[in-house]
């Protein structure tokens, strides 16, 4: 079967670093993406890895590992609005998406 | 438009009426998605289009559920008889065909749907 794994809840404080990863196994791999969606709205799009390595992007980073079916999403120097769930989803080998359940990232002064 | 707009973005149905929902997606964007959510949990797969070809309908949870897309415009998610564990957000997205483009999701502001 395929599957995503990422953490239930994770807490950080204002202005620190946070990693959340998200490891997968799935049938085949076209790219791994980073959501975020905020309570009562809908997902938006954060990033996209298709290859090994790190990909920035202002506060936010991705880094993919496909030899190890992992991925981390870094936020930095982070803002009570970063308060949301992250979830990360995997396009498998029919292009398909899995989707994992989601990070509820707490922010606390 | 600009986004995927999606209507009507509330309902109040009684248990075993029937609901429509409706999801216009971006001008463009060959592929577009069903999905619900409930309160506090991850997003659940319904139905995926892309394009004129047969539509995935794996995460139907049931035969009162049905989907159609004309072509690469607007698509309406039918639910029958309704019940009260239907009550959730059903979303909406699209995206463009090719490559990891595909996965690039733009989501609708969602229909909550409340089945007293």
């Amino acid at each position: 079967g395929q599957n995503i794994d990422q953490p239930t809840e994770m807490t950080a404080t204002e202005g620190a670093i946070v990693q959340i990863n998200c490891t997968y196994q799935t049938s085949g791999f076209n790219g791994l993406f980073w959501y975020q969606q905020h309570a009562g709205e809908a997902p938006t799009f954060l990033s996209y890895n298709v290859l090994d390595g790190l990909e920035e992007k202002g506060r936010f980073s991705s880094f993919l590992s496909r030899s190890k079916g992992y991925s981390y999403l870094l936020l930095k120097e982070l803002q009570m609005k970063d308060s949301a769930s992250y979830l990360c989803a995997v396009l498998d080998s029919n292009y398909q998406l899995i989707w994992g359940a989601g990070t509820k990232l707490i922010i606390k002064p | 438009g600009a986004g995927v707009s999606q209507s009507p973005s509330n309902k109040v149905t009684e248990k075993g009426k029937d609901v429509e929902l409706r999801c216009d997606p971006i001008s463009g964007h060959t592929a577009l998605y069903w999905y619900r959510q409930r309160l506090g949990q991850g997003l659940e797969f319904l139905i995926y289009f892309q394009g004129n070809s047969a539509p995935d309908k794996s995460g139907l949870p049931s035969d009162r559920f049905s989907a159609e897309r004309t072509g690469e415009s607007v698509s309406t998610l039918t639910i029958q008889r309704t019940q009260q564990e239907d009550s959730a957000v059903y979303l909406c997205a699209s995206s463009k065909r090719g490559g990891g483009a595909v996965g690039q999701l733009f989501f609708g502001e969602g229909s909550r749907l409340t089945v007293l």
